[in-house]
């Protein structure tokens, strides 16, 4: 049963344009959201966070938005560079349980076509 | 400051052995996640130990432990490989002191079953 979900698993876009990038969840327990970004052969690393009380949160060229009545997010890369080229995951968590845990979605790889 | 170090990068056995892995957080961090990465799967949370505890666990068999030493170093252990254990093998810190906070994630130890 998958609690996070990315449906896209693939996205192609020319330099300077938009990304979208959309996140979908099932678990209402969920009130912390968080993208991550992974080239090959490195990591996953943070990129951008957003909590339940906001709808919104944006960083330089990169915006997350929360829609909570759809359990929905997504991600907003503007404009996008080849260097964004990239896996981008998209993860959950429940703020009132101890730990770090974070329920991640199966990625959606981004190609930036220069 | 240096960053999370997982060893071996790279892992080849056969079914029925088994393989322990192994991490270095970031110093000073407590906190130590695993998680696995399999194509299209995203990244599966396996476990987390703050403090030489398992402070949460994920839905894998018996067959996948851990274990924190006092200096916050952690090793994963597999016992009974199987095919489907195939995966890269993500280790995460944080300093534990707060819930879900920001993941800093190693480079993985890629993990090849035959």
């Amino acid at each position: 049963d998958q609690q996070v979900k990315q449906n896209s698993p693939s996205l192609s876009v020319q330099e300077g344009r938009i990304s979208i990038l959309n996140c979908d969840y099932t678990n209402s327990m969920f009130d912390y959201f968080l993208w991550y970004k992974k080239y090959p052969a490195e990591g996953p690393t943070f990129l951008i966070s957003i909590s339940s009380i906001k709808d919104k949160n944006e960083d330089g060229r990169f915006t997350v938005f929360l829609n909570k009545s759809a359990k929905h997010l997504s991600l907003h890369i503007v404009p996008s560079q080849p260097g964004d080229s990239a896996v981008y995951f998209c993860a959950a968590s429940d703020l009132k349980a101890a730990g770090n845990k974070l329920t991640f979605g199966g990625g959606t790889r981004v190609l930036v076509k220069p | 400051k240096a960053g999370v170090t997982q060893t071996p990068r790279y892992l080849i056995k056969t079914r029925g052995q088994q393989v322990t892995l192994s991490c270095s957080p970031i110093s000073g961090h407590r906190s130590v996640s695993w998680y696995q990465q399999t194509p299209g799967q995203g990244l599966q949370f396996l476990f987390e130990y703050f403090s030489e505890t398992q402070r949460n666990k994920g839905n894998f068999p018996g067959r996948f432990s851990g274990r924190q030493f006092s200096n916050s170093r952690s090793e994963m252990n597999v016992s009974t490989l199987e095919l489907g254990d195939s995966a890269l093998y993500l280790c995460a810190s944080s300093s534990g002191r707060t819930t879900n906070e920001k993941l800093f994630f190693g480079s993985g130890t890629q993990l090849s079953v035959l």
